[in-house]
């Protein structure tokens, strides 16, 4: 099946600093990329769509500008987390599809993850 | 709003039990029901089900949908400890976004 890699797996960050995620489709073009949060023992909360070449669709009460995401290319996206606070730590999760193969009924492909922890 | 249920929301059994995971769902223009297993780190791809009826197997798994009552269920039969996971249930509805559920809590005991 498809790989989706994500980098870093681990990231823990001082309160009030930046950091970035990448989520990459290794061998097909993500034209749609979804980034996903997960707190423990919960389930994936959809945060935004990211769209190859345009603006990211945010789910409602998602930050647009506390969450930016960028899709600059079919293989790459990423997730910035702006001034980041502890409530912000959690596991962040992205997956892509490729639109081109199976229209409607292709599944999102998942990445390992990213666990961030604000101290 | 659209939703997805899944029960029970935790289940442990011993080796060589079978168990039935439920989904139930609500949502607008329904498309396909997933099931992903999840371990540790991120969910891995089990079944995809698109048409009431037809039931999907692979190994010890399989699933079923049914779009009338709207649910699916995953069963998974001479259960083994490396089934231990939480297993979610997804959605999609008129767009390609996942709706998932809050998951099932599976502890198979040696």
């Amino acid at each position: 099946g498809a790989v989706v890699s994500q980098h870093p797996s681990r990231v823990i960050c001082k309160s009030g600093t930046s950091v970035k995620i990448e989520c990459r489709s290794l061998d097909f073009q993500a034209t749609t990329m979804f980034w996903y949060r997960q707190f423990p023992k919960q389930s994936l909360m959809l945060m935004a769509t990211s769209n190859e070449g345009s603006k990211a669709t945010y789910e409602q009460g998602v930050e647009k500008d506390k969450f930016l995401i960028n899709h600059a290319s079919l293989t790459l996206s990423t997730l910035t987390v702006t001034s980041a606070h502890p409530e912000d730590s959690s596991f962040y999760i992205c997956s892509a599809r490729d639109m081109l193969a199976g229209g409607f009924y292709n599944e999102q492909f998942f990445g390992p993850g990213t666990r961030l922890t604000v101290l | 709003e659209d939703k997805v249920v899944q029960s029970p929301l935790s289940l442990v059994v011993h080796e060589g039990d079978t168990v039935t995971l439920n989904c139930s769902y609500e949502v607008t223009n329904f498309r396909s029901l997933l099931w992903y297993k999840q371990e540790k780190k991120a969910p891995t791809f089990l079944f995809m089900l698109t048409s009431s009826g037809i039931e999907k197997k692979s190994g010890r798994l399989s699933s079923i949908l049914d779009k009338k009552e709207l649910f699916s269920i995953l069963n998974i039969t001479a259960t083994q400890t490396g089934d231990s996971a939480v297993y979610l249930c997804a959605v999609t509805s008129g767009t390609y976004k996942y709706i998932f559920g809050t998951g099932t809590r599976l502890k198979v005991l040696a």
